[in-house]
């Protein structure tokens, strides 16, 4: 069936460090992809989304490219900042419903 | 705009009690969805309402169901409650069904302890 894996966290990283999240997806069809961000306490956000094929979601820095190839949506952002901790998910949706992946926790330190 | 709102923020219920929770939609959507995000895990679709019918449904059993009113708000009912069912519950509002050209808004959900 379809679904969403992304990389295991925790991922503790230093304020400005690189930040990637690996997802990877399986669709039977052509999905739209999303990154949500929920932060503690908090309800899910939508970071950003792509459509089609090569498009390049991007928002508040970060940054995704829809890779068809490679059936994957990593998340990216070049200098993470302590605000940024919280649990990142990747998701799918193939209509109406998200299908998420397990989420990867980011903890950023000063 | 206040955004999706849920209620209760907590509850604790009994096995084998029934519990209703509360959505209301970001103003001017339509469609309501609901999710179940077990400890530690992504969310998980519950089923859809859109035009007081309930549209797609996840992999759940009966025991969950829902209702839309005419003014777009939303419940989730769960009988016979399990001990498993305890999660946070996620409503999503939308303007229409599909998320391919809009996009979902969540509430901050309501987390239900079964015991």
């Amino acid at each position: 069936g379809d679904s969403v894996t992304q990389m295991e966290g925790p991922v503790t990283l230093s304020e400005e460090a690189f930040l990637t999240i690996n997802c990877t997806y399986t669709a039977t069809g052509y999905p739209s992809l999303f990154w949500y961000v929920q932060y503690p306490g908090e309800g899910l956000q939508l970071l950003l989304k792509a459509t089609k094929a090569d498009d390049k979601g991007s928002n508040k820095g970060f940054e995704a490219t829809y890779r068809k190839e490679t059936t994957s949506f990593h998340l990216e952002k070049g200098s993470v900042q302590v605000s940024d901790s919280a649990v990142y998910f990747c998701a799918l949706s193939l209509g109406t419903a998200l299908i998420f992946g397990k989420g990867t926790t980011l903890s950023v330190s000063s | 705009d206040a955004g999706v709102t849920q209620s209760p923020t907590h509850l604790i219920k009994t096995r084998g009690q029934q519990v209703t929770l509360r959505c209301s939609p970001k103003s001017g959507h339509d469609t309501v969805s609901w999710y179940q995000q077990a400890l530690g895990q992504g969310p998980q679709f519950i089923f859809q309402y859109y035009e007081e019918e309930e549209r797609q449904r996840g992999n759940f059993p009966d025991r969950f169901s829902g209702h839309q009113y005419p003014n777009y708000s939303s419940e989730l009912n769960v009988n016979a409650l399990l001990l498993g069912d305890s999660a946070l519950y996620l409503c999503a509002s939308s303007l229409g069904q599909g998320l391919r050209n809009t996009e979902a808004f969540f509430g901050q959900g309501t987390r239900l302890t079964v015991v």
